[in-house]
């Protein structure tokens, strides 16, 4: 099992949309837990945070975590052709000495 | 203020070589997490360093090494190249150990490996 999965996608939303990203973990230990996107060709960049159970909104998007359930998502809403990218979750469990571990990332698509 | 700068962009090796990358971080960062990524694998951790310790290591052969220097730079080593080590390498630097807060990344050294 990885340590943190998504589905690769692609996802493709039509503009104006909300997309629903997922992502599960496997260390129950896990503490902190991070939204990166990465444009084709570019380095990934954190757009969200999130530390404790519940909804965590920042302007058109919302993190959500359920550690319970060991679950991870991200809405993003009024979809927007910029906004396709890959989002990669990123969590932070310490297994083995702390670390940031990443999903393999989700492919969105925002149709125009 | 200058943020995480990647050397070289692009090298091309062959098997066997070996290829050094070097990371400099964000002024006043004094982590440095190094990343390989593959379109099948995804973001792979390979380790970390702060304050010229590394403190945490991925699963990759010893063929893959790193350090850190006093001014935070870092850098990276992997000896006798194979095929397989064809990938984006990441730089990512961060006030605190243990990737504990934001990630800041380095456009990436990209290797190819012939």
């Amino acid at each position: 099992q990885k340590e943190v999965e998504q589905n690769s996608g692609p996802l493709s939303v039509p503009e104006g949309a909300i997309a629903s990203l997922n992502c599960t973990y496997s260390d129950r230990g896990s503490q902190s837990f991070f939204w990166y996107r990465q444009y084709s060709g570019k380095s990934p960049e954190l757009i969200m945070s999130i530390y404790s159970n519940g909804d965590k909104e920042d302007g058109r998007f919302t993190a959500q975590l359920n550690k319970a359930s060991q679950y991870v998502s991200l809405l993003i809403r009024d979809s927007q052709p910029s906004d396709s990218a890959t989002y990669l979750c990123a969590v932070i469990g310490d297994t083995g000495g702390f670390k940031t571990i990443f999903g393999a990332g989700t492919r969105l698509f925002v149709k125009a | 203020k200058a943020g995480v700068t990647q050397t070289p962009r692009y090298l091309i090796k062959t098997r066997g070589q070996q290829v050094t990358l070097s990371c400099s971080p964000i002024s006043g960062h004094r982590s440095v997490s190094w990343y390989q990524q593959t379109p099948g694998q995804g973001l792979q951790f390979l380790f970390e360093y702060f304050s010229e310790t590394q403190r945490n290591k991925g699963n990759f052969p010893g063929r893959f090494s790193g350090r850190q220097f006093s001014n935070s730079r870092s850098e990276m080593n992997v000896s006798t190249l194979e095929l397989g080590d064809s990938a984006l390498y990441l730089c990512a630097s961060s006030w605190t150990s243990g990737g504990t807060g934001e990630l800041f990344f380095g456009e990436g050294s990209r290797l190819t490996v012939l």
